[in-house]
């Protein structure tokens, strides 16, 4: 089975700064796709940002980024101009296009926003 | 409209106890998962549906019984409910095909005491 590591439980940074999170993975898949959600203290799951293997080019939505490192397996998520709002568990995903196309989670990284 | 609805929202009841907690999506996806969040907050998949078939069952109690009677729903029946059984359970939809994300219910905070 594919394995999710998320080396950070804790994170911090100032309103306005740059946070990159970062995630690593493990998989003998060429294909997959790659996620981050956010789940803030309301409890509900929020899609932040998605990234296809077989693209090169890093995704990009607003102020999330992502660097994905395909041969390191490697998929970090850049926060910028962070806000109070962004304070969140932070998880990253592999979703395997095999049997069940399932998610496997990482053990999520709390992020704290400093005002 | 509410995209992936699951009721309960939070769910207290007594060991031994029977519950049900019911799933409902109205984005046409064909399939739908049931994961379990523990206290440490980590997300491990239980039950996965295509189009009412079950795909994927991950070593979970018997007592836990996914029904999916249309491709739309999907509902988790727990017997006996034990103290280890407490946690956020969340139903999630996503298209079969490989572009789909995951959309989430607002999960089912269960609490057995």
């Amino acid at each position: 089975a594919q394995t999710v590591t998320q080396s950070q439980p804790e994170m911090s940074v100032q309103e306005a700064e740059t946070v990159t999170l970062s995630c690593t993975y493990d998989t003998s898949e060429s294909d997959y796709y790659l996620f981050w959600y956010k789940q803030p203290p309301s409890r509900q799951m929020i899609l932040v940002i998605r990234q296809e293997a077989y693209k090169q080019q890093n995704a990009t939505e607003n102020r999330f980024s992502v660097n994905f490192q395909k041969a390191a397996k490697s998929f970090s998520l850049k926060i910028s101009d962070s806000q109070l709002g962004d304070a969140a568990m932070y998880f990253c995903a592999y979703r395997t296009l095999n049997t069940g196309n399932q998610f496997y989670f990482g053990t999520g990284t709390s992020l704290t926003v400093i005002p | 409209d509410t995209a992936v609805s699951q009721t309960p929202k939070y769910l207290v009841t007594q060991m031994g106890n029977d519950k049900s907690i019911k799933c409902e999506q109205n984005l046409g996806h064909d399939t739908m998962y049931w994961y379990k969040q523990d206290s440490k907050k980590f997300l491990k998949i239980m039950f996965s549906y295509n189009n009412k078939e079950l795909i994927i069952n991950e070593t979970v109690p018997n007592r836990f019984s996914p029904k999916s009677p249309d491709k739309a729903h999907l509902n988790l029946h727990i017997n006996s409910l034990e103290l280890g059984d407490s946690a956020v359970y969340f139903c999630a939809s996503s298209p079969w095909s490989r572009a789909g994300g995951y959309t989430f219910g607002s999960g089912t905070r269960l609490t057995v005491v």
